[in-house]
């Protein structure tokens, strides 16, 4: 099974307008953690907002927002006044509680191509 | 922030050449990570390393090899390179052992074999 799923391969959005890109998790521990990349065309990997399973608050970095529903178990990343810098893939991780035996490690899903348009 | 480096940013390279793929980083980081991505497509995780002279293998199994010799260094190897290992290589590193750890990437390798 799938550990984390993202359902949208592709997403548009008018510049200026905000925008979610939906991630689910599947896990077994109570600790982990989810993280938010961004990936541009020239291929590096950009880290954007971390929200922690205990965490009661949604995480928040600047136009970035983490819409956290725990009992749904999702994570969807919202972008707010969309610029056309934001055009690229943004994939979503998560790192299992050491219980798992994953340790440091990130599982990734499979990304999200999010197009802005002028 | 990290600060993360990896060469080359690109290689076209025959088949059956040896090839070694540089990361270096220079805050310290303990941890580092080798990952491989297909084009459009999610990251995999190959090989990583907790410290010097520890290195571990990844959940995609990889004929690639790594070494970590110095904590700054992290270099990926292939013996013999085939069409097959045609892929973006990302470097990361991380540092701190606890849950919400960043990691930090490098710009990546795109490999390409003939």
């Amino acid at each position: 099974a799938q550990k984390i799923t993202q359902t949208q391969p592709g997403m548009f959005v008018q510049e200026k307008e905000a925008v979610t890109l939906d991630c689910t998790y599947d896990t077994s521990d109570q600790s982990y953690g989810l993280f938010w990349y961004k990936q541009p065309s020239s291929g590096e990997m950009i880290f954007l907002i971390y929200q922690g399973s205990y965490d009661e608050q949604n995480a928040t970095e600047g136009r970035y927002s983490l819409n956290f529903q725990k009992a749904r178990k999702s994570a969807n990343l919202v972008i707010s006044a969309s610029q056309l810098g934001d055009s690229a893939m943004y994939f979503c991780a998560m790192r299992e509680g050491f219980s798992g035996g994953s340790n440091y490690k990130l599982t990734f899903g499979k990304g999200t191509l999010l197009t802005v348009n002028p | 922030e990290a600060d993360i480096y990896q060469t080359p940013r690109y290689l076209v390279i025959g088949t059956g050449k040896k090839i070694t793929l540089e990361c270096s980083q220079t805050m310290g980081h303990d941890k580092m990570y080798w990952y491989q991505q297909d084009p459009g497509m999610e990251l995999h995780l190959i090989h990583y390393s907790y410290g010097v002279n520890s290195t571990e293998k990844g959940d995609l199994s990889s004929e690639s090899t790594v070494s970590r010799i110095r904590t700054e260094h992290f270099p990926l190897t292939l013996e013999s390179a085939r069409p097959s290992h045609t892929s973006q290589y990302l470097c990361a590193s991380s540092e701190g052992g606890i849950l919400k750890e960043t990691q930090y990437f490098g710009p990546g390798t795109r490999l390409l074999v003939l």
